[in-house]
C-alpha cells in the first residue's frame, strides 16, 4: 500500500543554519505530496504542496520538490530560526484522493 | 474567512464510555476527514465524509463512527472507550469531491485522554 516514510528526528540546528528533511513515497499513479508543520500543543498547518512530478512548492522560506524518479519530497530552507522549531510532517493524498497519508513526523530545533 | 474549529480542546473520559467530538468546517467546504494522532506519531486516517455520506474509512473498528449535517459539520463518535484510544483527534476540511485531492486544512485538535 501506499506509505511515507521520514528521516528520524529530533533534528538540532543552530540559527541561520541550512535544513535539510528527507521525505520519500510509495504510491503507485500520481499522488499529491505536502508537508504540514505541527507547532507544540496546535494542529497541522500545510506548509507547502505539489500536484505533479518537478513542482517546487515553495512557502516562508522553505522548499520542496516533486521528485518522481527518486520518489521524493525533501524539505530545505536556507537559514532556519528559532520559530521553526516545531514537528513537520510529510504526507501524501492518492491518485484517488481522499485520505492523507502521513509519515512518522521530524522534530525539529533550533537553538539561538 | 473561519478556518476549521473543533471542541472540546480536551476531554477526560474512563474506559467503556463514550465520547463525541465536534468539527465545524472552513467556510464553502463540503468534505471532513478525521485523524487520530498518538503521541508522537503521524496522523492515522478514521474516515471521511462528503454530503452526509461515508466516503472512505481507515482501518478504525466499528466502535468509531460519524455524522456529516447540511451544514457541513461533523461529529466523530467513539463508544467503548480503550486505554489506546488516548490521542489526539483531528479534523480537516476541504472544497470539492475527494477524488479532486483538494488540500485539506486541519482545525486545532481534542486531545483526549481515557483514564
Amino acid at each position: 500500500g501506499d506509505s511515507v516514510t521520514q528521516m528520524e528526528g529530533p533534528v538540532t540546528l543552530s540559527e541561520e543554519a541550512f535544513l535539510t528533511i528527507n521525505c520519500t513515497y510509495t504510491a503507485t499513479g500520481y499522488p499529491s505530496l505536502f508537508w504540514y508543520v505541527q507547532y507544540p500543543g496546535e494542529g497541522l498547518q500545510l506548509l507547502l504542496k505539489a500536484t505533479k512530478a518537478d513542482d517546487k512548492g515553495s512557502n516562508k522560506g522553505f522548499e520542496a520538490t516533486y521528485r518522481k524518479e527518486t520518489t521524493s519530497f525533501h524539505l530545505e530552507k536556507g537559514s532556519v530560526q528559532v520559530s521553526d522549531s516545531a514537528v513537520y510532517f510529510c504526507a501524501l493524498s492518492p491518485n484517488q484522493g481522499g485520505k492523507l497519508i502521513f509519515g512518522q513526523g521530524t522534530e525539529l530545533s533550533v537553538k539561538p | 474567512e473561519t478556518g476549521v474549529t473543533q471542541s472540546p480542546t480536551h476531554l477526560i473520559k474512563t474506559r467503556g464510555q463514550q465520547v463525541t467530538l465536534r468539527c465545524s468546517s472552513q467556510s464553502g467546504h463540503n468534505t471532513v476527514s478525521w485523524y487520530q494522532q498518538a503521541l508522537g506519531q503521524g496522523p492515522q486516517f478514521i474516515f471521511q465524509y462528503y454530503r452526509e455520506e461515508e466516503n472512505g474509512r481507515g482501518n478504525f473498528p466499528p466502535r468509531f463512527s460519524g455524522l456529516q449535517f447540511p451544514n457541513y459539520s461533523s461529529e466523530l463518535n467513539v463508544n467503548a472507550l480503550e486505554l489506546d484510544d488516548s490521542a489526539l483527534y483531528l479534523c480537516a476540511s476541504s472544497g470539492g469531491p475527494p477524488g479532486t485531492k483538494e488540500t485539506q486544512y486541519f482545525g486545532p485538535g481534542t486531545r483526549l485522554l481515557v483514564l
